[in-house]
């Protein structure tokens, strides 16, 4: 599982509130990436990371920021979370060999 | 990248070799063809990946035509537990910094019993 965990693993939050969601891995790879995935559209990408403070936007990052002020925990904000952002999140990274891990994913639901 | 087409959904019976097509008719001299899964309720699985030559894992087989435009992934003895969506990617390796994958639809893979 390349040492990617991910929380929480599940969270209820309102409509209007701001959420962070972290990931954290133990294995010093350079590249971190943020997905959502929802019935019938797959995987989407939302924001990756190339280093610490390297972030840039996916094919769906509106409403979404990041951080990663440590090469081992990649952070997604939604600073005021929408019902439209409820959607289960997966971090992942890419090894120098080319292939992504992920982690098991945050159920997020936004009421 | 190149583009990607499989099929949306395939069965399988347990016990037998699950193959599972994909087309990359676009595909660039230095493309890779990558394979992941994903199990129900599970983050994605990387599962295998390869340039030209067929390649083989403890997870499954990957058999690509020899002009690249195609490849055919092989679980050799399928079982209940082979049960996902099976995802086809084709890109090129890089360690540029605008590096990114993207996902497709996927074919799923049912096993039946």
């Amino acid at each position: 599982d390349a040492g990617i965990t991910q929380s929480p693993r599940h969270k209820v939050t309102e409509t209007g509130t701001p959420v962070t969601l972290r990931c954290h891995q133990t294995e010093n790879h350079r590249y971190m990436y943020w997905y959502r995935q929802d019935p019938g559209h797959g995987l989407r990408l939302i924001h990756y990371s190339y280093g610490v403070k390297d972030t840039d936007k996916g094919e769906v990052s509106d409403g979404y920021s990041v951080s990663r002020s440590k090469t081992e925990d990649f952070l997604l904000t939604l600073e005021s979370a929408t019902s439209s952002q409820t959607s289960v999140y997966f971090c992942a990274i890419r090894t120098t060999g080319g292939e992504q891990y992920f982690g098991p994913g945050t159920r997020l639901t936004v009421t | 990248d190149a583009k990607t087409t499989q099929p949306p959904s395939m069965d399988c019976a347990e016990g037998r070799a699950a193959n599972l097509p994909c087309n990359h008719s676009t595909i660039s001299g230095n493309e890779y063809v990558y394979w992941y899964r994903q199990i129900h309720s599970q983050g994605p699985q990387y599962i295998i990946h390869g340039l030209k030559n067929n390649e083989t894992n403890e997870m499954a087989s990957l058999i690509i035509t020899e002009d690249r435009k195609s490849s055919t992934l092989i679980l050799p003895h399928a079982t209940l537990r082979d049960t996902a969506v099976y995802y086809c990617i084709v890109r090129a390796y890089s360690m540029n910094r605008d590096d990114k994958i993207i996902f497709g639809k996927g074919t799923r893979l049912h096993i039946l019993p």
